[in-house]
């Protein structure tokens, strides 16, 4: 399985843009790499997935290195309600499980 | 779409005592997970079922620990002679087939072992 690095915190202001890295340097050309968050005393809930190409939906978007080594998952105006650990996961493929590291733990101030 | 469904939410048990919790996955969903986790820590991978065949253990699973899906639908974990090294929050997904599905997670059931 490919290994992550993200930071460990980060910090924002309401209404702001946030940009989470996370770096995947031995991810393989075939895993996709998908973003989950997890509130507090929740279980963790999908955020976004792509393989390649930049992808946007509804709660964020996701710019993909053109080396796919890293990735950075965009807020783009962070709410209260966007405070939550954020965790990168390259899904092998054809891998029907997920491995979570420990994430980033996202602060949100008003 | 009712969600993930986990019961019970906080269990508290003493050492050497058998404990079991549910996970009632939603309805159309082939495939169930299970995983642990600990504080300050992401959620570790234990089981998984497809229907009601468990095609997947994590060696860190261990022997005291079994997890059935006997109908392909709900699924229980049991952990035998409990210890405190249990203790931790058990959480419960489920997804279709197909390796690019989003999993649904509930919101667990906290173990406490004292």
């Amino acid at each position: 399985d490919a290994k992550t690095t993200q930071p460990n915190s980060m910090e924002s202001n309401e209404e702001e843009p946030v940009h989470l890295p996370c770096n995947h340097s031995t991810i393989s050309g075939t895993d996709y790499i998908h973003w989950y968050r997890q509130l507090p005393s929740q279980g963790p809930e999908y955020v976004i997935h792509g393989l390649t190409s930049n992808v946007n939906n509804r709660m964020a978007s996701l710019a993909i290195a053109e080396d796919r080594k890293s990735s950075t998952l965009i807020l783009h105006r962070a709410t209260l309600r966007d405070a939550a650990v954020y965790y990168c996961i390259p899904r092998v493929y054809n891998t029907d499980k997920l491995i979570f590291g420990t994430g980033t733990r996202l602060q949100v101030f008003p | 779409d009712t969600g993930v469904s986990q019961d019970p939410r906080h269990k508290i048990t003493k050492r050497g005592q058998n404990v079991t919790f549910r996970c009632d996955p939603i309805s159309e969903h082939n495939r169930l997970y299970w995983y642990r986790q600990t504080l300050g820590q992401g959620p570790e991978f234990l089981t998984y079922f497809q229907n009601e065949a468990q095609l997947e253990k994590s060696r860190l699973l261990s022997d005291r620990f079994s997890a059935e899906r006997p109908k392909g639908s709900f699924s229980t974990l049991e952990i035998q002679r409990t210890e405190q090294g249990d203790s931790a929050m058990y959480l419960c997904a489920s997804s279709p087939v197909g390796f690019e599905e989003k999993l649904f997670f509930g919101s667990g059931t906290q173990l406490s072992v004292l």
